[in-house]
């Protein structure tokens, strides 16, 4: 059983440009977590994703950020018009749905780094 | 108030010594609690998750006080290989998982 996928595993962008970052969660897991990592900081909650919906996005900055998690394929976190402030890791968890068995647990994607030049 | 807080560190402890890492939490209804090693520039790893009575997986040891609203993690004869920032993570019921900031564990040869 793979575990989750990310990729890239690093990506360069310039100002201004636009970022896609991909998870794919292990098999098995509805759920999708993004997290952020800033350098020398702790993980920051962003947004939390089920199939098709976006279940609490609180922790997102209202703009230039959006996430998906289609029916078919990958959850994708765009980051639009990046600025150097959005240079981070950016990790991917995913976990079962609740109810069917086992604790709640998630696991984490090798996560990708985001540099803004 | 933070969610999740931890003593950031770091430990600094020789091989063999036994080190503990308490983390505090806010929010009272918190139905799980867990343990995630972060290793540099990794991404986080279960390590353990906390049950209600405490537990056990080799060297380490997971508490629970709900009454206190704090967990704690032992590791007993540390290894150098346990070098690494473990960091607390609290789920209140629903959805969203707090990650603590995490604490630094350097094992001293």
């Amino acid at each position: 059983n793979a575990g989750v996928m990310q990729n890239p595993r690093h990506l360069v962008r310039r100002r201004g440009q636009e970022a896609r970052l991909r998870c794919s969660p292990m098999k098995g897991h509805s759920h999708v977590y993004w997290y952020r990592q800033l350098p020398e900081e702790g993980l920051k909650f962003m947004v939390y994703l089920q199939k098709e919906n976006i279940i609490d996005e609180s922790g997102m900055p209202k703009e230039r950020f959006s996430a998906e998690f289609p029916k078919e394929g990958p959850s994708i976190l765009r980051i639009q018009q990046v600025v150097r402030g959005d240079s981070a890791a950016y990790f991917c968890a995913s976990s079962p749905p609740r109810g069917t068995g086992g604790y709640y647990e998630q696991y984490f994607g090798p996560g990708t780094r985001l540099t803004v030049t | 108030r933070k969610e999740v807080e931890q003593d950031p560190g770091p430990f600094n402890v020789p091989e063999g010594a036994t080190v503990a890492f308490n983390c505090t939490y806010s929010n009272s209804a918190s139905q799980s609690f867990f343990w995630y090693r972060q290793d540099c520039r990794k991404e986080p790893k279960l390590l353990m998750s906390v049950y209600s009575s405490g537990n056990e997986d080799g060297r380490f040891t997971a508490q629970l006080n709900r009454a206190s609203q704090y967990i704690s993690l032992l590791i007993r004869d540390s290894k150098l290989s346990d070098s690494a920032t473990y960091l607390c993570v609290v789920n209140p019921a629903g959805n969203q998982f707090y990650f603590g900031t995490g604490t630094s564990l350097t094992v001293i040869p």
